[in-house]
């Protein structure tokens, strides 16, 4: 079993869905992160979180620190959004990330 | 301004060349990091520097993987009698400072093909 679990693997939406992508992790952690990566692109860090929540223009995060759960929620979608969604864990005490293996979002016009 | 600079893009190698991989962190970063990445695969955490020390090398695969930041600055992943299965793309990722809450800025990579 992986330490950090995404689901889904992969998510098509029509345009102005609202989107949610879920992350589980079964490590202690001093924080959490979301990126993005475009295929054949870098990856852009999107949040850090530690507790609570994160509001960025249409992207929201949350994470819920005893259920070790976070979600990052995609309002009012657009094609531009179509990327993958990568979840990564700082475990504690250490200075070793861990990553999820993404989910892939494509965002039909 | 400017930001993770790799370099190369793209590199070929025989099998059992040796290939180094460097990575250009945003100035006055603290902290750098390198990850592998397998096609269709999140990011492997391989090694981490504060400034020049090499703080946790526990992701490097094997001894055939050596990373250096001598100066605090410029770091250079190296890989020693390369095989098949290091064919990836080497991430280098910075950061501000020390503590986990500072945000990462990821290099373009470099994919790495060992033929």
């Amino acid at each position: 079993k992986n330490e950090v679990e995404q689901s889904p693997q992969n998510l098509t939406a029509q345009e102005g869905e609202f989107i949610t992508i879920n992350c589980s992790y079964s490590v202690g952690i001093s924080a959490l992160h979301w990126l993005q990566q475009h295929p054949g692109g870098g990856i852009v860090s999107l949040f850090m979180l530690s507790s609570g929540k994160k509001k960025h223009g249409r992207l929201i995060a949350t994470i819920n620190i005893q259920e070790k759960h976070s979600s990052l929620h995609i309002t009012a979608s657009h094609p531009r959004d179509s990327a993958v969604y990568i979840c990564a864990v700082r475990t504690s005490g250490t200075y070793k990330y861990i990553f999820g293996t993404g989910t892939r979002l494509k965002v039909l016009a | 301004g400017a930001g993770v600079s790799q370099s190369p893009r793209y590199k070929v190698a025989k099998r059992g060349q040796d290939v180094a991989l460097r990575c250009d962190p945003i100035s006055g970063h603290v902290s750098l990091f390198w990850y592998q990445q397998a096609l269709g695969q999140g990011p492997e955490f391989l090694t981490y520097f504060q400034n020049e020390a090499q703080l946790d090398k526990s992701g490097l695969p094997s001894d055939r993987f050596f990373a250096e930041r001598p100066e605090g600055s410029v770091s250079t992943l190296k890989i020693q009698r390369t095989q098949q299965e290091d064919s990836a793309v080497y991430l280098c990722a910075s950061s501000l400072g020390r503590r986990s809450n500072y945000e990462q800025y990821f290099g373009p990579g470099t994919r790495l093909t060992v033929t």
